[in-house]
């Protein structure tokens, strides 16, 4: 089975400009996550959703970054206007909700996107 | 969501076992402990889950103590590609938990030596 796939794997754009990372989760998978990870601050949680709804975006870090699901087997991530401290790797996730007992199935990560902002 | 306590950095000579521990002395009762690792320039991988009992797969297994303020993992036969950073996460597993939000703290670098 293909797992999460995220496009571009590397994004290298200049200040002011727009950026959108996008991503496929695992067919099948209700939750859909997006993180960052830097030096600094480590793996991030910024946004997550159910079923194509925005559950939780209290990561985000601010009005320049957005995220939506049009539907269930794509996701974006759109960074307007980007800054040289928005460079990072973003990663994407996908879980599914387990069956019976009520446990979440573990998350499982795409190879993410290495974005560089000069 | 409890925290966790890791050491930074282990060494392991290849074809041992590696053995990596963590604390979570605040983890409820409905709190699973769950254990991610990531290989340089790629995303985590899961690794194993529990609750309370001891668990084992594929790639690894889970040892938590009775009193579940601690576990280890344990890698029983460690290899080169071994070498990655493992995070240790307790978090609520439950369909009513809005998706058990994954918490990463710094993780243990683990480095396997030939």
């Amino acid at each position: 089975d293909a797992g999460v796939i995220q496009s571009p794997r590397h994004e290298v754009t200049e200040m002011g400009q727009e950026v959108t990372l996008r991503c496929k989760p695992i067919s099948g998978h209700d939750y859909l996550f997006w993180y960052r990870q830097t030096m600094m601050r480590g793996l991030e949680l910024l946004i997550y959703f159910n079923n194509n709804v925005p559950i939780d975006d209290s990561g985000m870090p601010e009005d320049r970054f957005s995220a939506k699901m049009p539907n269930a087997s794509f996701s974006t991530l759109k960074i307007q206007p980007s800054e040289p401290r928005d460079s990072a790797v973003y990663f994407c996730a996908s879980s599914s909700t387990g069956l019976g007992q009520g446990v979440n199935q573990p998350q499982h990560f795409g190879d993410g996107t290495r974005l560089s902002i000069l | 969501d409890a925290k966790t306590t890791q050491p930074p950095s282990m060494d392991c000579a290849e074809g041992r076992a590696a053995n990596l521990p963590c604390n979570h002395s605040t983890i409820s009762g409905n709190e699973y402990v769950y254990w991610y690792r990531q290989i340089h320039s790629q995303g985590p991988q899961y690794i194993i889950h529990g609750l309370k009992n001891n668990e084992t797969n594929e790639m690894a297994s889970l040892i938590i103590t009775e009193d579940r303020k601690s576990s280890t993992l344990i890698l029983p036969h460690a290899t080169l590609r071994d070498t990655a950073v493992y995070y240790c996460i307790v978090r609520l597993s439950s369909i009513y938990n809005q998706g058990g939000k994954l918490i990463f703290g710094q993780g243990t670098e683990l480095s396997v030596k030939p």
